[in-house]
């Protein structure tokens, strides 16, 4: 079992509905990133947070520490979402730069 | 401000080949990061470079992987000889401050046949 799994793999979505993805892991973690991964391959940081919650935009990430659960919502959501998202983690006893992956939720939207 | 940039974007070699990748990361970032992602997998660590020196290598697979980062600007990845599992996606990625947001190349495609 990975130490971070996220759910669903795969959501296809109408274009304006509101999407949520979830993140669980298993290991005590000094922070959480979502990042953003593109068809073209790129990948892009879209949050780091160790508690509470962050907004930019359309985008909300929250995060329970107790619960190790993290979530990413996508309000109004557009075809230009359509990308895989993935959660990452930082060991609270690892080394700074090393960031354990979930395998990713592919989001695809319809206009 | 360029970003993280990676060389080359693809590669295709045969198996026993060496290859070497590049990566530069964003100006003035001390920390670099690689990664890779192997088909159908996620992506794992597989090293931590401050300026020159190797911070953390403790995901890097085997010896036939080595990374090099003199000067402490850009960084290599050689793997020789390449096997089959080798092929994937190697991600560089840098931050000014190690644990802080990195930011991500755009990866290249290493296929070994």
């Amino acid at each position: 079992k990975n130490e971070v799994e996220q759910s669903p793999q795969n959501l296809t979505a109408q274009e304006g509905e509101f999407i949520t993805i979830n993140c669980s892991y298993s290991v005590g973690i000094s922070a959480l990133h979502w990042l953003q991964q593109h068809p073209g391959g790129g990948i892009v940081s879209l949050f780091m947070l160790s508690s509470g919650k962050k907004k930019h935009g359309r985008l909300i990430a929250t995060i329970n520490i107790q619960e190790k659960h993290s979530s990413l919502h996508i309000t109004a959501s557009h075809p230009r979402d359509s990308a895989v998202y993935i959660c990452a983690v930082r060991d609270y006893g690892g080394s700074q730069g090393n960031l354990i992956f979930g395998k990713g939720t592919k989001l695809s939207v319809k206009p | 401000e360029a970003g993280v940039t990676q060389f080359p974007s693809h590669s295709v070699i045969e198996k026993g080949q060496t290859v070497t990748l590049r990566c530069d990361p964003i100006s003035g970032h001390d920390n670099l990061y690689w990664y890779r992602r192997v088909m159908g997998k996620e992506i794992k660590f597989l090293l931590h470079f401050v300026k020159e020196s190797k911070q953390d290598e403790s995901g890097m697979p085997n010896n036939r992987f080595l990374a090099e980062r003199t000067g402490g600007t850009y960084s290599t990845l050689k793997v020789q000889p390449a096997e089959l599992e080798d092929s994937g996606v190697y991600f560089c990625a840098s931050s000014q401050v190690p644990g802080e947001t990195q930011y991500f190349g755009p990866g290249t495609r290493l296929l070994v046949l």
